[in-house]
């Protein structure tokens, strides 16, 4: 079955304690995303890569770092957590950055105490 | 100015109604333009892109587009329970080739 996965589902934590959270897709796409989303706020992207060893900054991406080592995966590592980040967190994939769907994982729904 | 708004309702309708929900954006020269639902905890999925003006049917699912208003609305005929759900307006910004989420729309469906 085509889909994007993530680990883990929900997590609590406390501040400053690093966590990774981990993404991976087996439909073989070029460009992947983390989303984070907050009441009131939509879906805002922290980081995307284009493909490996290629990522940038979206939007809101302080306090958090990725990496693209493998084609199919993609974590999200928030090297100091606050609880500013706590939120719902989403991956997402799609075959490359000029294809319009997006396939997104379950979410990662995080609190930082 | 945000670049994508929609009203974050909730808005409701008895079963059986149109739906219409509605998004604006800002970039004038935005040239794709996606809904997706996302149900309570479960992550979005898309259901109607639209890429020129006028409307698009896929099922009881009708896009509008007018980029003279910057305007884009979705409406679902004869609404189902099943359709409640949060509908996330989402812009392809020319601009810098990417794509904005709006805050989304609650929508409530009476049975």
């Amino acid at each position: 079955e085509a889909q994007v996965t993530q680990n883990p589902r929900y997590l609590i934590t406390v501040t400053g304690k690093k966590l990774t959270v981990t993404c991976s897709q087996n439909m073989n796409h070029e460009y992947m995303s983390w989303y984070r989303q907050d009441p009131g706020l939509g879906l805002r992207q922290i980081y995307y890569s284009m493909n490996v060893e290629v990522t940038d900054k979206g939007d809101v991406p302080e306090g958090y770092k990725v990496s693209r080592k493998e084609k199919r995966n993609f974590p999200l590592i928030l090297e100091s957590p606050s609880p500013n980040q706590t939120s719902l967190y989403f991956c997402a994939s799609n075959p490359g950055a000029d294809q319009n769907e997006q396939f997104f994982g379950p979410g990662t729904r995080l609190t930082v105490l | 100015q945000k670049e994508v708004e929609q009203n974050s309702g909730p808005l409701s309708v008895p079963e059986g109604a149109i739906a219409s929900l509605n998004c604006t954006y800002s970039d004038r020269g935005s040239q794709s333009f996606f809904w997706y639902r996302q149900y309570s905890g479960k992550s979005p999925e898309l259901i109607m892109s639209i890429y020129s003006n006028g409307d698009k049917e896929d099922g009881r699912f009708t896009a509008q587009l007018n980029k003279a208003s910057q305007y884009v609305s979705l409406l679902i005929r004869d609404s189902q329970p099943s359709d409640s759900a949060t509908y996330l307006c989402a812009v392809r910004v020319t601009s810098y080739d990417k794509v904005i989420f709006g805050p989304g729309t609650s929508l409530s469906v009476i049975p």
